[in-house]
């Protein structure tokens, strides 16, 4: 299985500030990565998909990087909204692993 | 719009079944997997399988195979998702999502809005 490890696992931040989240995989994924945003009670929502594309109707401010191993979500101005966890996820190959999570909480 | 809508909140008592739905709307059924996905209290996502709508072939992840079933009926666009014989660790939101797949890349858009089962005596 692929494993999936976020950093930082909690950020404090405050609005405004640029935020940045990392995701590494086991093994080479190419651009097969998701980020998800879960706010508490709620289920999760597609953020971008394929590494770097942004899903119809989220914000220009979210965004995303990488490739192999390597990946990142970007937040360049957090807004009060912003303030969820956040997970990603390897569609490489079965089972479609989740990384623990990052949750991101005001200042 | 496209949508999924789960079943309501479930207790149940150990070794009891529980039965999930997961009911479509806003687009054709059999043209989209449905994926599970378990959300333990206070914890992160674990990917459980999917269900081909098109055959209904499930696949499973280890670790969910045996007491875990997922099932269809296309003719009411509906998923379903039975555990079998419940233990207190079965305690958990369950999410059913729709997969979207186009050229080989794939992400799970929308998801329900979740069931809360209970294991408790």
């Amino acid at each position: 299985d692929i494993q999936m490890t976020q950093s930082p696992s909690y950020l404090s931040a405050s609005v405004g500030d640029r935020v940045t989240i990392s995701c590494r995989a086991s093994q080479k994924i190419s651009s097969y990565l998701n980020w998800y945003q879960q706010k508490p009670g709620k289920a999760p929502k597609i953020l971008i998909y394929t590494t770097s594309s942004l899903q119809s109707g989220v914000p220009s401010r979210f965004s995303g990087g990488g490739s192999g191993t390597d990946f990142t979500l970007t937040i360049s101005s957090l807004q009060p909204e912003d303030f969820a966890t956040y997970y990603c996820q390897q569609s490489y190959s079965a089972p479609r692993t989740f990384g623990q999570g990052t949750k991101v909480e005001i200042k | 719009q496209v949508q999924l809508v789960q079943s309501g909140s479930e207790l149940k008592k150990p070794g009891a079944s529980v039965t999930v739905s997961c009911k479509a709307s806003g687009y054709t059924f059999t043209t989209y997997a449905i994926n599970w996905v378990r959300q333990a209290p206070g914890q992160g996502l674990e990917w459980m399988g999917w269900i081909n709508t098109n055959t209904g072939n499930p696949t499973y992840a280890q670790g969910f195979t045996g007491r875990f079933v997922f099932s269809l009926d296309t003719s009411l666009s509906t998923a379903y998702l039975q555990i079998n014989t419940l233990k207190a660790e079965d305690t958990a939101v369950y999410y059913c999502a729709r997969a979207i797949v186009t050229t080989g890349y794939n992400w799970f858009d929308p998801w329900g809005q979740g069931t809360l089962v209970t294991v408790s005596s």
